[in-house]
């Protein structure tokens, strides 16, 4: 089971319409959750952060977060052909490293979004 | 403010070489984390440095790769005998506090493409 999945889409959603993207994660005790927005060749830049359950609003973007289900879901409103790209879901997860216990930045392999004009 | 900084955007090695890259973070900020992105995939974690030490490497292959992140100057992440399978875009951030008591988002430099011929 990956720690952090994604459906890697493609998702194609018309102008103006709802965008809705989903993330799943593995570990139990994560409490931070960001989504990064990606275009291709670009580095990855964040868009929105949550760290309780329940919806978060920033302009078009709301994120959920749903810890009992381990589920975080981005929902783009009135999208817009900027808004294609790629968006990574990430968790800030526990990792075993050199000196024991660690908790890393885990990415999913993110959901390719197209909005069509 | 300068962002963190990765030198150089491209680099092209021939099998068996050594790739270089070097990561300048944030000014003040002592954590480094380094990250390598496959085409097609997420951003995998590799490393995480404090000056003069590494924390967590367990992201890193066991052969041919290295990091280090001296007192003075950049971090660097050195891969030896290159091989195509290590195509790829890496990329680096930074952070003012250690991870495991810093649950904020992190910001990526440009990133470095190595293309392996």
């Amino acid at each position: 089971q990956k720690e952090v999945e994604q459906n890697s889409g493609p998702l194609s959603v018309p102008e103006g319409a709802i965008a809705s993207l989903n993330c799943t994660y593995s570990d139990r005790v994560s409490q931070s959750f960001f989504w990064y927005r990606q275009y291709s060749g670009k580095s990855p830049e964040l868009i929105m952060s949550i760290y309780s359950n329940g919806d978060k609003e920033d302009g078009r973007f709301t994120a959920q977060l749903n810890k009992a289900s381990q589920y975080v879901s981005l929902l783009i409103r009135d999208s817009q052909p900027s808004d294609s790209a790629t968006y990574l879901c990430a968790v800030n997860m526990a990792t075993v490293g050199a000196s024991g216990s660690a908790r890393q930045l885990t990415f999913g392999s993110g959901t390719q979004l197209t909005v069509l004009p | 403010n300068a962002g963190v900084m990765q030198n150089p955007r491209h680099l092209v090695r021939r099998r068996g070489q050594e790739a270089r890259l070097r990561c300048s973070p944030v000014k003040g900020h002592s954590h480094v984390y380094w990250y390598r992105q496959l085409p097609e995939e997420g951003l995998k974690f590799m490393v995480y440095l404090q000056k003069e030490n590494i924390i967590d490497e367990s992201g890193m292959p066991k052969e041919r790769f290295s990091a280090e992140f001296p007192k003075e100057g950049p971090s660097i992440l050195r891969i030896q005998q290159v091989v195509r399978g290590d195509s790829a875009a890496y990329f680096c951030a930074s952070s003012p506090l250690p991870r495991d008591t810093y649950n904020s988002p992190l910001h990526f430099g440009n990133g470095t493409r190595l293309t392996v011929t």
